[in-house]
């Protein structure tokens, strides 16, 4: 249980175009998805949180008329870089904290395999 | 404010070494911690979690203990494989207002044959 997936698991675009991430909760509900960029071996940026049916909350320094995300079901959220720069090129990893039940813990996150993006 | 940090790596061990990798970490109330594992190119897996003081979380022959009194979460393997090799971060969960997870640098590992 607990699989979140990604989708593209990676996308080449040019710069100037717009790129979208969906993430998905496969086995379960999420009440939140949190979106991370992972820089070349370092750790994991967390950019922003995204509550089904509300506003995403972005961190300090995240442009979110750049990062758009959207959250439009339990299962289901999107991550849109839109005028995609070289300096977007990175590793967008998502997750999903459970909604709750009885089998699975919900202080725990479930990583997708993340997306790597690469603009020319 | 809450904050985890890891030993630096790269660790570089011979098949059936042992394992440590040290995390402490700074943190307010009751923190969860976590232990994930990325292997090259992929997502992180959870690879054991403990939720409270002298809880220990263990999987795939991985262990570690949360200690209050040291504010540490080490992680511990008996005799690491090669196939162990990867990136291990340490994490804590906290809720302040809102629910939010902070990770450790990450310790890149290398276990040679």
């Amino acid at each position: 249980g607990a699989v979140v997936s990604q989708h593209p698991s990676w996308v080449i675009c040019k710069s100037g175009t717009s790129v979208k991430i969906e993430c998905r909760s496969l086995d379960f509900q999420a009440t939140t998805m949190f979106w991370y960029r992972q820089f070349p071996k370092q750790s994991l940026m967390l950019m922003a949180t995204s509550n089904e049916g509300s506003k995403a909350t972005y961190e300090q320094g995240v442009e979110k008329d750049k990062f758009l995300i959207n959250h439009a079901s339990l299962t289901l959220s999107t991550l849109t870089v839109t005028s995609a720069h070289p300096e977007d090129s990175s590793f967008y990893i998502c997750s999903a904290r459970l909604a709750g039940g009885p089998y699975l813990p919900t202080d725990t996150q479930y990583f997708g395999p993340g997306t790597r993006l690469t603009v020319l | 404010g809450n904050s985890v940090t890891q030993m630096e790596g790269p660790v570089t061990l011979s098949e059936e070494a042992f394992l440590t990798i040290n995390c402490t970490y700074t943190a307010t109330g009751y923190p969860s911690l976590f232990w994930y594992v990325q292997y090259p190119g992929e997502g992180l897996q959870l690879l054991l979690k403990a939720t409270k003081a002298d809880d220990k979380g263990s999987n795939k022959g991985f262990e570690a203990t949360y200690r209050k009194e040291t504010t540490s979460f080490h992680l511990e393997k008996g005799s690491v494989q090669v196939s162990d090799s990867a990136v291990y971060f340490c994490a804590l969960s906290y809720t302040s207002g809102t629910y939010k997870y902070i990770f450790g640098t990450g310790t890149r590992l290398k276990v040679l044959a």
